[in-house]
């Protein structure tokens, strides 16, 4: 069955970093294009970053833009992203998603269980 | 950015009754529009997709209509499983948005 489990959330200072990693299981993850979307605490979602199957191609949320950065390594079927610059509005679970059909963006189906990063002094 | 706005903000609905949620872009974005439910500490889950294709396993007592600027869900009969909040989003154009969510709860 498909399976996403986000990692490497956490307590980081103002000005940090981290890197949240999402290991997918269950489906051919080279065939689909992925998004990190975040949910801040007690608020709505707000889509962060995208990138396609081949890794050629990204997109950003401009909240985030110059700061986080967006990878995918297919031959270990895991997606990954690297936030710099940590900001306090930054707080939020953070979901790995996946598009209902391959090479599509048609409504994310699968979503991991969500990883916590606090910004906090 | 297109800016999704959705209304009303709380929907208080008696189980069994119908509930219509609405969702409206700021500009056209097509049949492009997805609408996600979403319950205390879970992830959300995908009910529409193209304005009004239910999503895998999804009752039938949803359904998704419209196209452009204003789009609506319809939950024909609330049984107690369905109160919760609902997102609608846009897949049409980057940034991908959603809308500030409908909370349906018990009357």
């Amino acid at each position: 069955q498909v399976q996403l489990v986000e990692s490497g959330g956490g307590l980081v200072k103002p000005g940090g970093s981290l890197r949240l990693s999402c290991a997918a299981s269950g489906f051919t993850f080279s065939d689909y294009y992925m998004s990190w979307i975040r949910q801040a605490p007690g608020r709505g979602l707000e889509w962060v970053s995208y990138i396609s199957s081949s890794t050629s191609y990204t997109k950003y949320a401009d909240s985030v833009k110059g700061r986080f950065t967006i990878s995918r390594d297919n031959a270990k079927d895991s997606l990954y992203l690297q936030m710099n610059s940590l900001r306090a509005e930054d707080t939020a679970v953070y979901y790995c998603a996946r598009p209902q059909e391959p090479y599509s963006n048609s409504g994310w189906d699968y979503w991991g269980q969500g990883t916590l990063v606090t910004v906090s002094s | 950015e297109i800016v999704m706005t959705q209304s009303p903000a709380t929907l208080s609905v008696s189980p069994g009754e119908r509930a219509t949620l609405s969702c409206r872009a700021s500009q056209s974005v097509s049949s492009n529009l997805a609408w996600y439910q979403q319950k205390p500490g879970q992830a959300p889950r995908l009910l529409i997709y193209g304005a009004s294709i239910r999503a895998t396993g999804i009752p039938a007592r949803f359904s998704g209509s419209g196209s452009g600027t204003e789009f609506t869900l319809t939950i024909s009969s609330l049984q107690s499983e369905d109160f919760a909040v609902y997102y609608c989003q846009q897949y049409n154009n980057w940034p991908f948005t959603f809308g500030p969510g409908t909370k349906v709860d018990i009357k």
